[in-house]
């Protein structure tokens, strides 16, 4: 595809429950970023991923997040034990490179809603 | 905390205005700056980006404007239409190898 994209698109989910969000960066794009958006705010900055270097995870907010990507291809996050707080836009981007002057290319998002 | 605010969180223009969407950020070691367009259901969307040791660029219909000294961006949009309206971000850099940190947006508006 032209640009990133992300699934699922919705994602409702109880509280407790393991939920599982997927990205396909654009293609030759080595850095990928996971964001978080709350209901009208900004993006907060979760993990980020480079190459095959070690992922900066300095952003996420708690041990029950996480997230893997296989080389430089699809990334999954990872909420385990979602809390009603986990409420929020997921927005996934890739660039060619991290760094300054690099544009990022940012998915659809998932909204996810924990009940 | 967030390092970038913006000073008005809605802005309302009449179609064919000129609408000027600000930003204060509180970082002085941020040398890069990106504002980006986010459109109701769709992930932002990149409008256009400046160094620190620039103080203008222009695009197409957009001026973004730093101001080092007093740490302060703008956007600029010449003869806003109705398909501008959407949220503004704007977002800095702390240099390379350190995440974008973005404000909390702008709401622009933009009426027939």
């Amino acid at each position: 595809g032209a640009g990133v994209s992300q699934s699922p698109s919705n994602k409702v989910t109880e509280k407790g429950k393991d939920v599982e969000l997927r990205c396909d960066p654009i293609s030759g794009h080595t850095a990928l970023y996971w964001y978080r958006q709350r209901l009208g705010q900004g993006l907060e900055f979760l993990i980020y991923f480079q190459g095959n270097s070690a992922p900066d995870k300095s952003g996420l907010p708690s041990d029950r997040f996480s997230a893997e990507r296989t080389g430089e291809s699809v990334s999954t996050l990872t909420i385990q034990r979602t809390q009603q707080e986990d409420s929020a836009v997921y927005l996934c981007a890739s660039s060619l490179e991290r760094g300054r002057g690099n544009e990022q290319f940012f998915g659809p998002g998932t909204r996810l809603t924990v009940l | 905390g967030e390092s970038v605010g913006l000073h008005l969180p809605t802005l309302s223009v009449q179609e064919g205005d000129n609408s000027i969407i600000n930003c204060a950020y509180s970082n002085s070691a941020s040398d890069y700056f990106i504002w980006y367009k986010q459109e109701s259901g769709k992930g932002p969307q990149f409008i256009i980006d400046i160094r620190s040791n620039m103080d203008k660029r222009q695009g197409q219909r957009v001026t973004v404007l730093l101001n080092k000294t007093v740490k302060h961006l703008s956007l600029q949009i010449a003869a806003t239409q109705p398909g501008d309206s959407a949220v503004y971000f704007c977002a800095e850099n702390m240099g390379a190898g350190t995440a974008l940190i973005f404000g909390k947006g702008t709401t622009l508006s933009v009426s027939s």
